[in-house]
């Protein structure tokens, strides 16, 4: 069965800094998609950024980054130009692109605190 | 787009009876998925829905819980006979037909249960 582990439970950093927050999963797949979702207090969960396992290139999504280490299974996000907006607890999220059972495996979150 | 929407949003109940919760995907979306969240943890995947078939269930949907998706539209998840342990967080997904997507899962606000 697949897993993914956040090894950070919280993270901090200061407005406008750069912060990373990390993910590495375990599949025995070569087809799948990770994802990372913010989920503010008491907010619903949203999509930040996806990247599919069979591009090599990493995805970017404006201020959000992700580097994509297929091999070691490491599936990292860089957030540039920390703003207040981005506090929120961050999830990282496999699921298999081969068909049949598509739940969302996620991590246990990383909680980012932004410092004003 | 309006975007997942769940009702009802919080629900409280006494221990041993039964709620229904509901949830009206993305109207062009005809997969559905339900999780669940409990506090300080990610999502954990219940089942999950193509059109009006359920085509995979978690070990973690007792059979006290039934989902159902009539039609392939709007679906409501039941929990018989509650249990303190049931209370959670349980949100609705959506997502678009394989092929036209990269596996991305549109999440509604949630519905918040305590069962006291």
């Amino acid at each position: 069965a697949q897993t993914v582990t956040q090894s950070q439970p919280e993270m901090s950093v200061q407005e406008a800094e750069t912060v990373t927050l990390s993910c590495t999963y375990d599949t025995s797949e070569s087809d799948y998609y990770l994802f990372w979702y913010k989920q503010p207090p008491s907010r619903q969960m949203i999509l930040v950024i996806r990247q599919e396992a069979y591009k090599q290139q990493n995805a970017t999504e404006n201020r959000f980054s992700v580097n994509f280490q297929k091999a070691a299974k490491s599936f990292s996000l860089k957030i540039s130009d920390s703003q207040l907006g981005d506090a929120a607890m961050y999830f990282c999220a496999y699921t298999y692109s081969g068909g049949g059972a598509d739940g969302l495996t996620f991590g246990k979150g990383t909680h980012l605190i932004i410092q004003p | 787009d309006t975007g997942v929407s769940q009702d009802p949003r919080h629900k409280i109940t006494k221990r041993g009876q039964n709620v229904t919760f509901r949830c009206d995907p993305i109207s062009e979306h005809n997969r559905l998925y339900w999780y669940r969240q409990t506090l300080g943890q990610g999502p954990e995947f219940l089942t999950y829905f193509q059109n009006e078939a359920q085509l995979e269930k978690s070990r973690l949907l007792s059979d006290r819980f039934s989902a159902e998706r009539p039609k392939g539209s709007f679906s409501t998840l039941e929990i018989q006979r509650t249990e303190q342990g049931d209370s959670a967080m349980y949100l609705c997904a959506s997502s678009k037909p394989p092929g036209q997507g990269a596996g991305e899962q549109y999440f509604g606000p949630g519905t918040r249960l305590t069962v006291t």
